[in-house]
């Protein structure tokens, strides 16, 4: 079964950039089946998709977040990654990696367990 | 994009029925077949229980059943247990810019 891993600071200054990485186990991310996507959940409020890559390095973003977001893929480590440049308080929040079928529902069907990050100086 | 409308709680007792409701648009939930349902427990992540408006992926008790009507699509826990407490997310594909929206999120108690 495959398990998906976030990893990263949980602390960042406003104004710099968030980074995170989900690691992939159980399955080959290059198996090009699947998008692999970032959502994120303020507290106490409800889920934000921030974007998704395909294997080819193809990427589609929340057009509210485009301007400072990237995410890219690195196949050889089974990883894929997130940057969210100028954060600010606005940006707190648990940030999940998930696995989405490319041909299928068009949702999320494996999440990894998620990160917390704040923005504070 | 706007998210998708849910009640904020609803409550059952154990081994009753409660619904919970999903409402959108004719270019999200109404266009569509593709809702999905999320069960939540508090610093958990969510874990999908119904895809395609009313399919249960392998695992998922029958107790949990999805429909659609119009712009509204439904899950209801039949037989609720003290586990099924939790929080709920509704998604839907969407025409608009982003590929699928989620709901507001409606939390279950079971008293």
């Amino acid at each position: 079964q495959v398990q998906l891993q976030e990893s990263g600071p949980g602390l960042v200054k406003p104004s710099q950039t968030l980074s995170l990485t989900c690691t992939v186990s159980g399955g080959s991310i290059s198996s090009g089946s699947y998008y692999w996507s970032w959502i994120r959940q303020p507290a106490g409020k409800g889920l934000e998709w921030i974007g998704r890559i395909y294997t080819s390095g193809s990427t589609n973003y929340n057009p509210s977040l485009k301007s400072r977001v990237t995410i890219s893929v690195d196949t050889s480590k089974n990883q894929f990654s997130l940057k969210l440049s100028s954060v600010t308080a606005a940006d707190t929040a648990v940030y999940y990696c998930a696995r989405e079928a490319v041909a299928g529902t068009p949702s999320p069907d494996y999440w990894g367990q998620g990160t917390l990050v704040t923005v504070s100086s | 994009q706007s998210a998708l409308t849910q009640p904020a709680s609803v409550s059952g007792s154990p081994g009753q029925s409660i619904t919970i409701s999903c409402t959108g648009t004719s270019s999200d939930v109404g266009g569509y077949n593709y809702v999905s349902w999320y069960q939540q427990h508090p610093g958990k992540a969510p874990k999908l229980m119904i895809y395609d408006v009313s399919n249960r992926p392998s695992g998922v008790s029958n107790r949990f059943s999805g429909s659609k009507s119009g712009n509204t699509a439904s899950l209801t826990i039949s037989g609720l247990q003290a586990e099924d407490e939790a929080d709920y997310y509704c998604s839907s594909y969407t025409s608009s810019s982003t590929p699928y929206v989620f709901g507001t999120g409606t939390k279950v108690t079971v008293l």
